[in-house]
C-alpha cells in the first residue's frame, strides 16, 4: 500500500539539543498524526494537522505540515531525558479510520 | 475516563496453537482498530470494528479475525500461529464521531511463539 517515510530512523542527541524528524509521502494528505511510544510503552497521541502550511506548538515540540501537504516534521528543542522515545508519524489510510504509520524515528538522549 | 485496556499483557504459546486476545475500548468509544507491532515492520493495521461490523481490514491472512460486541468490546484471534506472529499487538479505539481520526491505544499484548 502507499507508505510513509519517516527520516532518520535513530537519532543519538546530548541532552539540549535540537532533534527533527521527517515525514514524507508520494500522495497529497488529508492530514498527519504523530505519535511517542516510550520504551515499552504504546504509542501516545501527539497532534494532528490537517491544513497546508500548518504549524503547531507543544512547549519545545514544533509540528510543521507541509505547504503541498505531503510532508511534515516533528522539531524538539532543547531535548530533554523525558523526550526519549520513538516518534511516528501516521496518515490516514484506505478507511478514514486506518492509520498508516511510518517506521518511526528512535530518540536517544545523552545527559 | 478509564483508558483502554488490554488482555492478556503477555502470552507464550507454541506453533499451531490459536490465541484470542482483548481489548475494551474507552468508554463511549464504539470504533476499535487493532495494530502488529513488530521491530522488522513497525507498526501495522490489521483491521478496524465500528457497531459490531468489520469497516476495514489490512493485508494480513485469513488466520487472523476479530469480532466485537454490543458493547464495543472486542476480540481479535489468530489461529494455526506462526514464529512470525510474534509481536505486541496493540488495541486502539476511537470516538469516530469527529473528523479527526485519533486513535487511543491500549499497552498491548506481548504475544510470543515457540
Amino acid at each position: 500500500g502507499q507508505q510513509v517515510m519517516q527520516i532518520p530512523q535513530y537519532q543519538h542527541v546530548q541532552e539540549g539539543e535540537d532533534f527533527t524528524t521527517y515525514c514524507n509521502s508520494s500522495t497529497t494528505l488529508s492530514n498527519i498524526q504523530w505519535y511517542k511510544q516510550r520504551p515499552g510503552g504504546h504509542p501516545v497521541f501527539l497532534i494532528q494537522l490537517v491544513k497546508s502550511g500548518e504549524v503547531k506548538k507543544q512547549k519545545r515540540l514544533t509540528f510543521q505540515f507541509g505547504e503541498a501537504k505531503k510532508n511534515s516534521s516533528l522539531h524538539i528543542t532543547a531535548t530533554q531525558t523525558t523526550d526519549v522515545g520513538t516518534y511516528f508519524c501516521a496518515k490516514p489510510g484506505a478507511g478514514s479510520y486506518q492509520l498508516t504509520f511510518g517506521k518511526g524515528t528512535k530518540l536517544s538522549v545523552i545527559p | 475516563k478509564a483508558g483502554v485496556t488490554q488482555t492478556p499483557r503477555y502470552l507464550i504459546k507454541t506453533r499451531g496453537q490459536q490465541v484470542t486476545l482483548s481489548c475494551s475500548p474507552i468508554s463511549g468509544h464504539r470504533s476499535v482498530s487493532w495494530y502488529q507491532q513488530t521491530p522488522g515492520q513497525g507498526l501495522q493495521f490489521l483491521f478496524e470494528y465500528f457497531s459490531e461490523t468489520q469497516r476495514n481490514k489490512g493485508n494480513f491472512p485469513g488466520r487472523f479475525s476479530g469480532r466485537q460486541f454490543s458493547n464495543s468490546r472486542s476480540e481479535m484471534n489468530v489461529s494455526t500461529l506462526e514464529l512470525g506472529d510474534s509481536a505486541l499487538y496493540l488495541c486502539a479505539s476511537s470516538s469516530r464521531d469527529t473528523s479527526t481520526d485519533t486513535q487511543y491505544f491500549g499497552p498491548g499484548t506481548r504475544l510470543t511463539v515457540l
